[in-house]
């Protein structure tokens, strides 16, 4: 298992446009999350999923982002009719649930451009 | 939410032991301490995780007092590449992601 893929790694898009991107967890995690981070600052928790069931999602994810994760598998992230302010990096990351310490594995993330 | 405060960066020289500190005075009972460190166009990577006293791995050690308001990662004889930047992660991932909140890290810049 290589870790977490991110797909694709830039976008440039003009506002008002749909993107979607795609992230594979490793393989027997659980869970995968969406986090955004810009410039300078930490990243920002968007949502997570158990399996294929969202669990927990953010207010900053407004009903212009949807996220799925059909199978429990690989999860997309949509983003409709795009705003310059969501240009960020998008990362993906994954864990295996349990009790005690938890290590999260993240992915390069996909960098996006809204023009 | 766990709010965490840690110095904005700090500068070391190859060779020294570095120590960040990282305050989260409303740290809940069940959360975790976390560390992770991120370079440029990468997503973070896990560094250590504690929940109170002395953690030690192959990288690092994390300190955590008895009131867990804070905790202090330690990289021993830092280089170069142990340039980036650090954010302690103060939550529960398992339980609560949601709430699991990375500050605005410490760049750490190692200097020849």
């Amino acid at each position: 298992d290589t870790g977490v893929s991110q797909d694709p790694r830039h976008k440039i898009t003009k506002r008002g446009q749909n993107v979607t991107f795609r992230c594979d967890p490793i393989s027997e995690h659980n869970r995968l999350y969406w986090y955004r981070q810009t410039l300078g600052q930490g990243p920002e928790f968007l949502t997570y999923f158990q399996n294929e069931a969202q669990l927990e999602k953010s207010r900053l994810l407004s009903d212009r982002f949807s996220a799925e994760r059909p199978k429990g598998s690989f999860s997309t992230l949509e983003i409709q009719r795009t705003e310059q302010g969501d240009s960020a990096m998008y990362l993906c990351a994954s864990s295996f649930s349990g009790t005690g310490e938890m290590e999260a594995f993240f992915g390069q993330g996909t960098r996006l451009t809204v023009v | 939410l766990a709010k965490t405060t840690q110095p904005i960066s700090m500068d070391s020289y190859e060779g020294q032991e570095v120590n960040i500190t990282c305050s989260h005075n409303n740290i809940a009972t069940n959360d975790y301490i976390t560390w992770y460190q991120q370079f440029p166009s990468q997503g973070p990577r896990f560094i250590i995780q504690g929940y109170k006293t002395k953690v030690t791995n192959e990288v690092a050690s994390l300190f955590i007092p008895a009131d867990r308001k804070s905790s202090t990662l330690s990289l021993p004889r830092v280089s170069l590449s142990d340039t980036a930047v650090y954010y302690c992660l103060v939550g529960d991932m398992n339980t609560n992601a949601g709430k699991s909140t990375f500050g605005d890290g410490t760049t750490l810049t190692v200097k020849p």
